[in-house]
């Protein structure tokens, strides 16, 4: 199946810093990836979609200011989050569609946030 | 836009018995229901899917089934084994470049 490569897998960092996540289509070409995040013992929610060479949209109640996305090519997305507080401490996983217009959602390993 | 139910939230079984998840949705456009597994801090893994033309898929001890009319399909996990204890998400959408949208999760035990 087709693989996508998250990281960092762990990230710890102080109140107010940014954090860029990475999310790579390591094997095929992604015009578009989700982004989810999920709370400890909770459902993965929707953020944004990101799609190459134009702007993410963002699910309602998420700040566009905030969770910085950019697609700047087929197989690269980023999320930064940006002065970061600990309630945004969270489980934040990207994933996109196989190739070939597959239906199955491939994930990549996810990114465990924790700001003190 | 689409909002998926699902139930029940924690469910036990002893080893060897059937488990079974529910879930709906309301929007009749969806076509595309998926159900992922994931383990604690891992990524969520596709354990078997079903779109909209089709009313029952079956992979060896793993079954989905789907009623378009009543817009709720449910996952069926036979002989149930230790392993399959995890959380288990059911997820619909339209197929092409949309997004899965999630049921809150099932937190499946099974005692050895």
């Amino acid at each position: 199946g087709a693989v996508v490569s998250q990281h960092p897998s762990r990230v710890i960092c102080k109140s107010g810093t940014s954090v860029k996540i990475e999310c790579r289509s390591l094997d095929f070409q992604a015009t578009t990836m989700f982004w989810y995040r999920q709370f400890p013992k909770q459902s993965l929610m929707l953020m944004a979609t990101s799609n190459e060479g134009s702007k993410a949209t963002y699910e309602q109640g998420v700040e566009k200011d905030k969770f910085l996305i950019n697609h700047a090519s087929l197989t690269l997305s980023t999320l930064t989050v940006t002065s970061a507080h600990p309630e945004d401490s969270s489980f934040y996983i990207c994933s996109a569609r196989g190739p070939l217009g597959q239906n199955e959602l491939f994930f990549g390993s996810g990114t465990q946030l924790s700001v003190l | 836009g689409e909002n998926v139910e699902q139930h029940p939230s924690t469910l036990s079984v002893q080893e060897g018995d059937s488990a079974v998840i529910k879930c709906t949705y309301s929007d009749s456009a969806s076509n595309y229901f998926p159900w992922y597994k994931q383990e604690l801090g891992k990524r969520p893994q596709l354990i078997i899917d079903i779109r909209s033309n089709v009313g029952e898929k079956k992979d060896q001890r793993i079954a989905v089934t789907l009623n378009k009319t009543a817009k709720h399909f449910s996952l069926h996990i036979t002989e149930t084994q230790p392993e399959d204890s995890a959380v288990y998400f059911c997820a619909a959408s339209l197929s092409g470049n949309t997004p899965l949208v999630f049921g809150k999760g099932t937190r499946l035990s099974v005692i050895a």
